[in-house]
């Protein structure tokens, strides 16, 4: 069974400080791995996906995460944090399964919100 | 550009009522999802649907629970009598068969507050 663990429920930085969000996996074989963003009242929204290749992946506003398989991790960082970065941020799993397959749940860790001081 | 819309935004039921949650996925996608998430809990996996048969479902979608795809664009979620601990907002995903197959898109949700 596949788990997903972000440290730190909430998160706050300055603007324009470093923004890091951490997430661990555990999976019996390399999964697919999300990063959504929830602004208030809003759906979740797909920041950034890693499913082969680099393992650096850049992702909208900005944000960008390095797939580690050796830590099995997916830090998802921003080098500058703005004001509307202030969301709840989840990170996601779901198996390798070939594109007609009927599957591909995803499994979501607890989230972190993002708190930005001006 | 294309999104997945969920109706209503918020509903209030008393408990042991039915509600119904309604869904348009996008277009051209063929697959459906929905998920829950307690406040204060983790976003949890319900049911994923295709070809007009439920792909798989999770430990909590019991036998109150079920969906339907009733026409061409709406997918629906229906709980036969609500319990205090349905109270969550539930989600509506679809994704597509081609192109970015490995994204699902998320609705904005539907708060249920069972009283």
């Amino acid at each position: 069974a596949q788990s997903v663990t972000q440290l730190g429920s909430h998160v706050s930085v300055s603007e324009g400080a470093l923004v890091l969000l951490r997430c661990n996996y555990s999976s019996s074989v390399p999964p697919y791995l999300f990063w959504y963003v929830q602004y208030p009242n809003q759906g979740l929204q797909l920041l950034l996906k890693y499913t082969t290749g680099a393992t650096l992946v850049k992702g909208i506003n900005g944000f960008e995460a390095e797939f580690k398989k050796s830590e099995t991790s997916v830090h998802l960082t921003k080098p500058s944090a703005h004001m509307s970065d202030a969301a709840e941020y989840f990170c996601a799993v779901s198996d390798r399964v070939w594109a007609g397959g009927a599957g591909n749940m995803l499994t979501f860790g607890g989230g972190t919100r993002l708190m930005v001081k001006p | 550009e294309p999104e997945v819309t969920q109706t209503p935004s918020h509903q209030v039921t008393q408990m042991g009522q039915e509600v119904i949650l309604r869904c348009v996925p996008i277009s051209n996608h063929l697959y459906f999802y929905w998920y829950r998430q307690i406040l204060g809990q983790k976003v949890e996996f319900l049911v994923s649907f295709y070809n007009n048969e439920i792909s798989e479902k999770s430990e909590i979608f019991d036998d109150q629970f079920s969906v339907e795809r009733p026409d061409g664009s709406n997918f629906t979620l229906k709980i036969r009598s609500t319990k205090l601990e349905d109270s969550a907002m539930y989600f509506c995903a679809s994704r597509p068969t081609g192109g970015e197959w490995e994204t699902q898109y998320f609705g904005p949700g539907t708060r249920l507050l069972v009283l």
